[in-house]
């Protein structure tokens, strides 16, 4: 498997549950990102890791709490959401040294607060 | 701050003809990056076309160019001989020489008309 995979696809939660999200590189990157995509309205970056240290807080409310173990594998884990929290999230990586400054994306979770 | 704008929330045009698609970005700094993403329907966002600041030539990538105007902080796409896949969202995004935060557009979706 190549790229970069995210799991769930789907994710459908009520306010109080606690879910996680994961995604996994294999692409030999040593900088993964959390990006928020709602509609009508540009990316928002919320999280960036380099060499598993996390170097940007977008100023994210803590209901989101992102955890990185190794370069390869990052999670956002969901508490208390709300319903505005609804949108796609997409995780990227890229080389932290940047030279082109190139990410790469993957498919992203549908996230879906009720 | 930096910020991008993309002024054409959808744009459509005849399968085989040229469309443009056109990106604004606001910075003070001299040395940085800019980019065209592609985000087809439920599929991961992919890289088109990037372009330095300090060159002056526009990037071309097959039937994919920019018209890049640095002094009009301008960078618009050019697709050539459209095709039905490259019906998608396209984001312009923007990143500073030596960070690794992307700034994006709000995206322009283009339909291809068979």
């Amino acid at each position: 498997e190549t790229g970069v995979t995210q799991t769930p696809r789907h994710l459908v939660m009520g306010m109080t549950n606690k879910k996680s999200l994961k995604c996994e590189q294999h692409l030999g990157h040593n900088a993964m990102y959390w990006y928020k995509q709602s509609a009508k309205k540009p990316l928002e970056l919320m999280f960036v890791y380099n060499f598993k240290e996390q170097t940007e807080n977008n100023s994210v409310p803590s209901r989101f709490s992102p955890e990185c173990p190794n370069s390869s594998h990052l999670f956002l884990h969901l508490h208390t959401l709300q319903p505005e929290d609804s949108a796609l999230y997409l995780c990227a990586s890229s080389q932290a040294v940047v030279a082109t400054g190139e990410l790469f994306f993957g498919e992203g979770s549908r996230l879906t607060v009720l | 701050a930096q910020t991008v704008t993309q002024s054409q929330p959808e744009m459509s045009v005849q399968e085989a003809e040229t469309v443009t698609l056109s990106c604004t970005y606001d910075t003070s700094e001299s040395d940085y990056y800019l980019f065209w993403y592609k985000q087809p329907p439920s599929r991961q966002m992919i890289l088109v076309i990037r372009q330095e600041a300090y060159k002056q030539q526009n990037a071309t990538e097959n039937r994919f160019s920019v018209n890049f105007q640095k002094a009009a902080k301008s960078f618009s796409l050019k697709i050539s001989d459209s095709q039905l896949g490259d019906a998608a969202m396209y984001f312009c995004a923007y990143r500073s020489a030596g960070a690794q935060k992307l700034v994006f557009g709000q995206g322009t979706r283009l339909t291809i008309n068979p």
